[in-house]
């Protein structure tokens, strides 16, 4: 059983450019989360989705960052005109119900440059 | 609001040698509590869980965690540290509805001397 796929595992973006994470989840699971790991620091919960339904988007910042969990297909996070402020690494994870064992992918590592 | 608090940024312990890795938490309600190990470039790996039941919880790769809810805390034992465990440690508490959330300490990592 394949478990979380992220991909791109490394991304470069100049300022200003879009960029786009994907996440498939583990076969059987509908739920999606994703974190932000910024440098030296701990992980951060940015949003909650089900498919096709955001269900808590409380850590998401309220500018530039959108997510969506479609009914065919990864999850993606989008990440418009970045900034440098927005080099980190990206964290999906899934779990198979609302309960609370959640697994992570590789992540991806953004970096702008 | 949840909050979790590692104290220690880093530990050095040697191989042979018991491990214990703190964990505070801050929560309203009923915690669930994990523990996650990071090795360096790579994903978080789930080590063990606290839902309910028996404070003492068994983990993988032989750590094992104990709940006290008088001192808010939820602290990572290994009675004899290899050289793979060297890694960063990652205590979470789950909030929202049903514990969906997690709310990350700062991490805790691990250097392990021959």
């Amino acid at each position: 059983n394949a478990g979380v796929m992220q991909n791109p595992r490394h991304l470069v973006r100049r300022r200003g450019q879009e960029a786009r994470l994907r996440c498939s989840p583990m076969k059987g699971h509908s739920h999606v989360y994703w974190y932000r790991q910024l440098p030296e620091e701990g992980l951060k919960f940015m949003v909650y989705l089900q498919k096709e339904n955001i269900i808590d988007e409380s850590g998401m910042p309220k500018e530039r960052f959108s997510a969506e969990f479609p009914k065919e297909g990864p999850s993606i996070l989008r990440i418009q005109q970045v900034v440098r402020g927005d080099s980190a690494a990206y964290f999906c994870a899934s779990s198979a119900t609302q309960v609370y064992e959640q697994y992570f992918g590789p992540g991806t590592r953004l970096t702008v440059t | 609001a949840q909050s979790v608090t590692q104290p220690d940024i880093h530990i050095t312990v040697s191989e042979g040698a018991s491990l214990e890795l703190r964990c505070n938490y801050s929560y309203g309600a009923t915690p669930y509590l994990f523990w996650y190990v990071q090795s360096p470039g790579q994903g978080l790996q789930l080590l063990l869980k606290y839902f309910s039941g028996d404070t003492l919880v068994q983990g993988i790769k032989g750590f094992e965690a104990e709940f006290k809810r008088s001192q808010s805390s939820f602290n990572l034992r290994k009675p004899s540290v290899h050289w793979s465990d060297a890694a960063e440690y990652f205590c979470a508490v789950g909030a929202g509805a049903a514990g969906n959330k997690l709310t990350f300490g700062g991490g805790t990592r691990v250097l392990v001397k021959p």
